[in-house]
């Protein structure tokens, strides 16, 4: 079955970087693109951005532009996003998401539980 | 920005028909997908591309589109399916992902 978990949450001052990861099985990783959503406390749902299948192309939101980037290793099945200059703003559960097919633009079937990122000093 | 309009609140008793809506210029042209999220839960995809059911989604649950407002509709409602609704668009313009700022249903 399609399985999604992320990791690598936790408390980080302001200013500083994190790097999250999301471990994928069930599924050919390699032939899907893979997003990131986030979600404030007690807010809804943020889009963060997306990778292409073979890491070739990414799009983010113009929140994150410039901050975060996102990166993957097919070979280990496993998606990252990185994280710079934190802010309070930031302070959310990430999840990573699987589109219904391969491509970018569908609805997202499987999501990861999350990793819960706080920005506090 | 591209911005998608729901109503923040929605209070039935059971057996009700719940009605969504989601509002935004140009979603006419856009395939519209909704998700169900429930307290401390990831979100569940229950209607993609306008009107299509994921497997295992009941049939109480439907989408529509007219112009620029999208609905999901969920007839009698049950206990378990209150919720946050969430509508999402792919804004093709912009090569971004927009989600509507939720809608909480809550059974009385």
């Amino acid at each position: 079955q399609v399985q999604l978990v992320e990791s690598g949450g936790g408390v980080v001052q302001p200013g500083r970087s994190l790097r999250l990861s999301c471990a994928a099985s069930g599924f050919t990783f390699s032939h899907y693109d893979i997003h990131w959503v986030r979600q404030a406390p007690g807010k809804g749902l943020e889009w963060v951005g997306v990778i292409s299948y073979d890491g070739s192309s990414k799009f983010y939101a113009d929140s994150v532009k410039g901050r975060f980037t996102i990166s993957r290793d097919n070979s280990r099945n496993t998606l990252y996003l990185q994280m710079i200059s934190l802010g309070g703003e930031d302070t959310a559960v990430y999840r990573c998401a699987k589109p219904r097919s391969g491509s970018n633009y569908e609805a997202f079937d499987y999501w990861g539980q999350g990793a819960l990122v706080t920005v506090s000093s | 920005s591209y911005v998608l309009t729901q109503s923040p609140s929605v209070s039935l008793a059971p057996g009700q028909t719940a009605r969504f809506s989601c509002g935004g210029n140009n979603i006419a042209s856009e395939s519209v997908h909704w998700y169900q999220q429930k307290p401390g839960q990831a979100p569940v995809l229950v209607v993609y591309d306008d009107s299509a059911r994921p497997s295992g989604i009941p049939e109480r649950f439907s989408g529509a589109k007219a112009g620029n407002t999208a609905t999901l509709t969920i007839s009698s409602v049950e206990a378990g399916d209150e919720a946050d609704y969430y509508c999402q668009v792919w804004h093709s313009s912009r090569d971004l992902w927009v989600f509507g700022g939720g809608t909480k249903l809550t059974l009385l």
